[in-house]
């Protein structure tokens, strides 16, 4: 069965940088496109960007632009997000999630909780 | 930016009761790319609806979406105690990419 499983709780320190890792399995990793979102306390759902497991090609949205990079790892079938310049406002849970051809998030990660504090 | 308006943002039903919610984009969305998802407490999303209307994988039959333009809605036709939990639209198109509605609450009356 498909699953995307990430890496634990992180607490950074403003102005740091945070990478959370997603590893993948089920399914043919280079034949779906992976994106990151994330979710504050209490709020909506904020999309971070997307990653092309073949190549390797990534966008962004521009909110994050110059502070957020994606690689992935096609042996160990991993994609990871780094964020950097962490502020008290990025604190929230990052997700994984696999989208199908019409770009629905079928498949999600259990979340990262990233936590940013002096 | 298409922004998703979701109306109301919380509903108060009873189990075995309809619920119908909302989702108003504020620019035309393809319906190809309009989609809805249950979130509970402490969990990633769950998709239930993808094209406005296809069910996902596994999901009840008790769940349905409809809708074109820049109106959808996400009908369950009966609430099971499983279904009270936090739904989001989410569109994809435009900059940036993806973005999705407030979410409407579902709650036990």
């Amino acid at each position: 069965q498909v699953q995307l499983v990430q890496s634990g709780a992180e607490v950074k320190k403003p102005g740091a940088s945070v990478k959370v890792s997603c590893k993948t399995s089920g399914y043919t990793f280079t034949s779906y496109y992976l994106h990151w979102l994330r979710q504050a306390p209490g709020q909506g759902l904020e999309w971070v960007g997307i990653i092309d497991p073949t190549g390797g090609s990534t966008t962004f949205a521009q909110k994050f632009q110059g502070r957020v990079s994606m690689t992935r790892d096609t042996s160990t079938r991993t994609v990871s997000m780094e964020l950097s310049s962490l502020r008290s406002d990025d604190s929230a849970v990052y997700y994984c999630a696999r989208a199908n051809v019409l770009m629905a998030f079928d498949y999600w990660g259990q979340g990262t909780l990233v936590t940013v504090s002096a | 930016e298409i922004v998703l308006t979701q109306s109301p943002g919380t509903l108060s039903l009873s189990p075995g009761t309809r619920a119908t919610l909302s989702c108003r984009a504020s620019q035309t969305v393809s319906s190809s790319y309009l989609a809805w998802y249950q979130q509970k407490p402490g969990q990633a999303p769950r998709l239930l609806i993808y094209g406005a209307s296809s069910r996902a994988t596994g999901i009840p039959d008790r769940f349905s979406g409809s809708g074109s333009g820049t109106d959808f809605t996400l009908t369950i036709s009966r609430l099971e105690p499983e279904d009270f939990a936090v739904y989001f639209c989410h569109q994809y198109g435009g900059s940036p990419l993806h973005t999705f509605g407030g979410g409407t609450k579902v709650e036990i009356k």
